[in-house]
């Protein structure tokens, strides 16, 4: 039972080069979400797909773009990574859209240079 | 003002002391109240979660929502030092919203 899997786990960039980061879930859940953790922060918003074929700009949307490729995947793009991005990334799912259990993924520790 | 309150601590105690952890909210919409822990290099995950007004008992670990104050809380009775993470509450409204979640509480329960 994966649950929700997310790769890579770490990952350091420079300035201006591009990633993304992949989001599987395992548990046929509607709902897919994107966030990033910050010290001091918490956990803020990027994107999310509240059913397949369809995405929602969070919190904090600036410098990235998502993709929900089928029900199970959802994936994170940083097109010109920038230092404010350093931060750990974590996906997250639910069964449906506001549900009150959220599955997260183990998530993606970022550091651009 | 942030929709959701939460004191970042660091908060450190002595094994078997109570844990009180606490949210406020101003958003009056909100009908689902969650607790999410979450420990060093992890993912969170649902601790409790309770609907409305009242409280949840799971083993030693008491949930509280008091909607009229909007304050919810989180009770750890005779900690472990097996309780050490960061608590985040969480909270939605009727459903059709994503969850909005406090900063998370770092809890420290010392042997």
């Amino acid at each position: 039972n994966a649950g929700v899997t997310q790769t890579p786990k770490f990952q350091v960039l420079k300035t201006g080069q591009s990633m993304t980061l992949q989001c599987a879930q395992d548990m046929n859940h509607n709902s897919m979400y994107w966030y990033r953790q910050d010290p001091g922060m918490g956990l803020r918003l990027i994107y999310y797909s509240a059913s397949e074929g369809t995405t929602d700009k969070g919190e904090v949307p600036n410098g990235y773009n998502v993709s929900r490729l089928n029900k199970r995947e959802f994936s994170l793009r940083l097109e010109s990574a920038a230092p404010s991005q350093t931060s750990v990334y974590f996906c997250a799912s639910t069964r449906s859209h506001g549900g009150t259990e959220a599955f997260f993924g183990q998530g993606t520790r970022l550091t651009v240079v | 003002q942030k929709e959701v309150e939460q004191d970042p601590g660091p908060l450190s105690v002595p094994e078997g002391a109570i844990v009180s952890l606490n949210c406020t909210y101003s958003n009056s919409a909100f009908q689902y109240f969650m607790w999410y822990r979450q420990y060093s290099r992890k993912g969170p995950e649902l601790l409790m979660y309770t609907y409305s007004s009242g409280n949840k008992e799971d083993g030693r670990f008491t949930a509280q929502v008091d909607k009229s104050s909007k304050y919810i809380s989180l009770f750890i009775r005779d900690s472990q030092p097996s309780d050490s993470a960061t608590y985040l509450c969480a909270m939605s409204d009727t459903g059709n919203t994503p969850l909005v979640f406090g900063k998370g509480t770092r809890l420290s329960v010392i042997a």
